[in-house]
């Protein structure tokens, strides 16, 4: 079945540091990929999305490539900030007989002053 | 603020218990997705309702049920509850169910079952 795999958390970094969280999928299909977003102590927010091969995801700064040939879709961030601390989920979602959206595990990240 | 409205944000009870979580979806949304996120199991999908019917089904226990009323709010219901149904709930809703479709999510419901 459809699955989202994450890289391992929880991962600290001093602000302005480049920011990269592995994401790889396993899909019977053509998938749309996702990035959300989950503050401390809020829900889920859309971060960036890819409907298709070689789209580019970008929204405050992260970015995201739906890479087809390795099933990936990689966050990358130039310089992250305290305000980008959160649990990072990729997910996907396929339209077979019903739309279901599967999330990966979730990454931690924090960054420090 | 996501437009999706959760009650209550908080919920105690003790084992054996049945209580029902209240979800509004934004407005004009049509689909309505349950998830329960716990520190072991991560983030896992439940249940998906569209219009008012049931579309998908994900790690939803027989305890467990749910529906989608006509103003298009739904309700989780769980049931004979144990401690380890401690968990967030979430609710999401998303305009229709294409797969590309935002899924807005709501601030979650903490249940603590001692």
């Amino acid at each position: 079945g459809d699955s989202v795999t994450q890289m391992e958390g929880p991962v600290t970094l001093s602000e302005e540091a480049f920011l990269t969280i592995n994401c790889t999928y396993t899909a019977t299909g053509y998938p749309s990929l996702f990035w959300y977003v989950q503050y401390p102590g809020e829900g889920l927010q859309l971060l960036l999305k890819a409907t298709k091969a070689d789209d580019k995801g970008s929204n405050k700064g992260f970015e995201a490539t739906y890479r087809k040939e390795t099933t990936s879709f990689h966050l990358e961030k130039g310089s992250v900030q305290v305000s980008d601390s959160a649990v990072y989920f990729c997910a996907l979602s396929e339209k077979t007989s019903y739309d279901k959206v599967i999330f990966g595990p979730g990454t931690s990240l924090s960054v420090i002053p | 603020d996501s437009g999706v409205t959760q009650t209550p944000k908080h919920l105690i009870t003790a084992t054996g218990q049945r209580v029902t979580l209240r979800c509004s979806p934004r407005s004009g949304d049509l689909s309505v997705y349950w998830y329960q996120q716990s520190l072991d199991q991560g983030l896992q999908f439940l249940i998906q309702y569209y219009n008012g019917e049931e579309r998908a089904k994900g790690n939803i226990l027989e305890r467990f049920s749910a529906q989608q009323f006509p103003d298009l709010h739904s309700e989780l219901n769980l049931s004979s509850l144990e401690l380890g149904d401690s968990a967030l709930y979430f609710c999401a809703s998303s305009v229709e169910w294409e797969p590309h479709n935002e899924q807005f999510f709501g601030p979650g419901t903490r249940l603590t079952v001692l």
